[in-house]
Formats: structure tokens, sequence, C-alpha cells
């Protein structure tokens, strides 16, 4: 598509519970990005593929957060156990390119944990 | 590290007027600044972006300026329009790449009829 897609647009979740967020980049786009935004707007680098590989996944927690990009499916991004600081809107972006300035941002999933 | 931040968490303006929105980097080794618009309900948009060899960089309506020496970086917006209203926050790193950048906290611009 033409956009980046992202699926569920809210999600709300139990304290321990498993949460699951989709994206579908942009056709044609290589790279895929995963970024949380928290409180106050900061935003926080999560994990990046190119197609199915990792790329860099420096800001993945080490615990609980899982991403994958698989061949013909959306990519996605599963928290395990849930815990209340993991509310959030989380953005995926794509783009051909490493380059920031070439990613293309979705509409964000906004994750509330209760 | 590289701390980001702004100096007004919002900002409201006359429509008409000129906006100037403020962020302030840490890292004196920072090569690349983005501004980002993000309206509500959406993912940040790329406005302007701007490498440490510049001092100016001019778009649409708007202008980027960086001073090196202070590590301060300004967006500004001329004849700001309805439009306009959305957070707006900078995002630096060493490189263009966004494995190392670091976003600031944003400001919230709000434009007056």
């Amino acid at each position: 598509g033409e956009e980046v897609a992202q699926t569920p647009k809210h999600l709300v979740r139990g304290e321990g519970q498993k949460a699951k967020l989709y994206c579908a980049p942009i056709k044609g786009h290589s790279y895929v990005f995963w970024y949380q935004q928290v409180l106050k707007n900061e935003f926080k680098f999560l994990i990046s593929f190119q197609n199915e590989n990792v790329f860099d996944e420096t800001g993945m927690p080490k615990e609980r957060f899982s991403a994958k990009c698989l061949p013909n499916s959306p990519c996605s991004l599963e928290i395990q156990a849930t815990k209340l600081e993991d509310s959030a809107v989380y953005f995926c972006a794509s783009s051909q390119g490493t380059g920031v300035n070439e990613q293309f941002f979705g509409p964000g999933t906004r994750l509330t944990v209760l | 590290g590289e701390s980001v931040g702004l100096h007004l968490p919002t900002l409201s303006v006359q429509e008409g007027d000129n906006s100037i929105i403020n962020c302030a980097y840490s890292n004196s080794a920072s090569d690349y600044f983005i501004w980002y618009k993000q309206e509500s309900g959406k993912g940040p948009q790329f406005i302007i972006d701007i490498r440490s060899n510049m001092d100016k960089r001019q778009g649409q309506r708007v202008t980027v300026l960086l001073n090196k020496t202070v590590k301060h970086l300004s967006l500004q917006i001329a004849a700001t329009q309805p439009g306009d209203s959305a957070v707006y926050f900078c995002a630096v790193g060493e490189d263009n790449y966004g494995q190392n950048f670091v976003f600031g906290p944003g400001t919230r611009l709000s434009v007056l009829p």
C-alpha cells in the first residue's frame, strides 16, 4: 500500500496479558522500524528490520518484547506479560533505505495496560 | 549520551504570525537534525532536516537554524496557519541512521484565529 498500516488502533490489556501489534509497511520498502512513544511525546527506538532480518535491536527491552517481520505477512511486535509502564503509543515506520529522513510513519497503536 | 530538550512544551501564536520552536541538544558530535510534525492521532511527519555543516536551511514556509556553538536548533514557521497546529519535535543524531537518534519531548503549537 501507499501508507504504513498499523493494527489495531487501540489495544487494552490487563497487566500480565500478552499484547501483539501489527504493521504493514509501504509496498517496496525494505526497512521497518518500531518506536515507543510514552508520555511527554518522547520517542524511543526499539528495533529495525531489513526485510525479515533484524537490522538493529539495541533499543529492545531484554525481556518480554519480541518482534518479527516474516515474508508475505505484516510485521509484528509482541509484548509478553505486559506491565503498566508498557502503556504507550507504538509507531511503526518503513523506508526504502536506512536514512531516518526516509521513514514514513504509521498512525500508531495505542496500548493501554490496566 | 545525547539528551535533547525543548524550551517550551506549548506555544500559542496568532494566525499569520511567525512561530519559533526551539530545541537544545547536548552531544557536540551530533551531525544530523530533523524536525517532525505530529498531528493528533497520526504518526510523525518529516518536515525538514539539516546537517551540522550548515547553519540554515529553508523549505516551504519553514526554516531551520542550527547554532552548533550553543547546541541549539530552531524551527521557524512563517505566516502560521491553522493547519500548522500540531506537536513539533526535533530528533538529533550523529548520522542519518535511526538507531542512534534521540527525539526531543515535543512542543505543542496552537494557532489562534
